[in-house]
């Protein structure tokens, strides 16, 4: 149980386009999804917390007007990368909790790539 | 910021204990200590989490000292596939609310 999804694995995108990544709890319901994004050979960093029905919450220095977020249902949360570019390459990943528990559980990632 | 410590690399033969030490001296009463792992490009794997007692689960145990200032992860008989950067992170509890920041971990690498 406490399956994450993502799709897609690996996007790559030209500069200035928008890249839709999408996260799935599969066998559960989550009231609470996270982003992170992780540079390479660094460490996860939290981009937001996203409410089912409500507005994400967004970290420090993290532009909500490029990197929008649905959390339109307790089973899929979207990360919508606005007008990338190649700076906005990084892996990108999602975590889910079913709100009774502690734990999150992550997806896989996705690994995007803006040229 | 991340709260913990941990050495930032650690070597195991397959087979042995892994013994992965992590501090966390300004440990809050409220905050509670997870342990995840990250295999090479994969999302990160919840291992075991625990508030003051010592946990076990199919995976590993975590020992935190009385004082709650420091915590062991151990996995009892390392495998290959256990190789990953490990993460100990301290949080506070509440549900579907609480944040993980993730430091940088120990990279455990078990050897053959």
């Amino acid at each position: 149980g406490a399956v994450v999804s993502q799709h897609p694995s690996r996007v790559i995108c030209k500069s200035g386009t928008s890249v839709k990544i999408e996260c799935r709890s599969l066998d559960f319901q989550a009231t609470t999804m996270f982003w992170y994004r992780q540079f390479p050979k660094k460490s996860l960093m939290l981009m937001a917390t996203s409410n089912e029905g409500s507005k994400a919450t967004y970290e420090q220095g993290v532009e909500k007007d490029k990197f929008l977020i649905n959390h339109a249902s307790l089973t899929l949360s979207t990360l919508t990368v606005t007008s990338a570019h190649p700076e906005d390459s990084s892996f990108y990943i999602c975590s889910a909790s079913p709100g009774q528990s502690y734990e999150q559980y992550f997806g896989p990632g996705t690994r995007l790539t803006v040229t | 910021d991340a709260k913990t410590t941990q050495p930032p690399s650690m070597d195991c033969a397959e087979g042995r204990a892994a013994n992965l030490p992590c501090n966390h001296s300004t440990i809050s009463g409220n905050e509670y200590v997870y342990w995840y792992r990250q295999i090479h490009s994969q999302g990160p794997q919840y291992i075991i989490h625990g508030l003051k007692n010592n946990e076990t689960n199919e995976m590993a145990s975590l020992i935190i000292t009385e004082d709650r200032k420091s915590s062991t992860l151990i996995l009892p008989h390392a495998t290959l596939r256990d190789t990953a950067v490990y993460y100990c992170i301290v949080s506070a509890s509440g549900g579907s609310n609480y944040k993980l920041t993730f430091g940088k971990g120990t990279l455990l690498t078990v050897n053959p």
